[in-house]
């Protein structure tokens, strides 16, 4: 079993849509949880950082931790065309661990 | 341009060679990160170093691989005896303490071993 585990879609949706994406894990001393973007041929950045259980919210976006659960969600409200990227979650045990990546969710949000 | 920067973007080279890559981080940033992403796969952690010391290597990497960060600025990951199985993207990130989980990538490198 790998330690992050993300369904690696293709989701496609219309504009103006709620995308839904999630990821479970198995290492239950992460408590740094992330949401990177990735466009085709570039880095991934950063989209969406939170530490331990709650939610964050940034304009469209929103990202849930439930650690009693083992998941992590990110939501987008309102998609756009720009939001079509792969979403890679990602998280660490401690801020000088190394990140550990889920392998990402391809989203296409059709116009 | 003050981001990540990795070159060559692109290395075309034949098995058994061997290639290295570059990475110039954020000037500020004393985390240096190398991951590896094949197609359809998040990246995967290869190493880390913490300025000029090496933190941590995947048990996963073969000792053909070998990273350096002299002076704890620029790194280079070299690939020694290169095989089809190291064609991937190799990803460069930085970051800063104490925020070192926030990574900052750099466009990587697709190498392609023929």
């Amino acid at each position: 079993q790998k330690e992050v585990e993300q369904d690696p879609g293709p989701l496609s949706v219309p504009e103006g849509a709620i995308v839904s994406l999630n990821c479970t894990y198995s290492n239950s001393a992460f408590q740094y949880f992330m949401w990177y973007r990735q466009y085709s041929r570039k880095g991934p950045e950063l989209l969406m950082y939170t530490y331990s259980s709650g939610n964050k919210e940034d304009g469209r976006f929103t990202a849930q931790v439930d650690k009693s659960s083992k998941y992590i969600s990110l939501f987008i409200r309102d998609s756009q065309p720009s939001d079509s990227a792969t979403y890679l979650c990602a998280m660490s045990r401690t801020s000088y661990d190394k990140v550990i990546f889920g392998p990402g969710t391809s989203l296409s949000v059709i116009p | 341009d003050t981001g990540v920067s990795q070159n060559p973007r692109h290395k075309i080279t034949k098995r058994g060679q061997n290639v290295t890559f570059r990475c110039d981080p954020i000037s500020e940033h004393n985390r240096l990160y190398w991951y590896r992403q094949t197609l359809g796969q998040g990246p995967e952690f290869l190493t880390y170093f913490q300025n000029e010391a090496q933190l941590e290597k995947s048990r996963l990497l073969s000792d053909r691989f070998s990273a350096e960060r002299p002076k704890g600025s620029f790194s280079t990951l070299e690939i020694q005896r290169t095989e089809q199985g190291d064609s991937a993207m190799y990803l460069c990130a930085s970051s800063l303490d104490p925020a070192g989980e926030k990574l900052f990538f750099g466009s990587g490198t697709q190498l392609s071993v023929l």
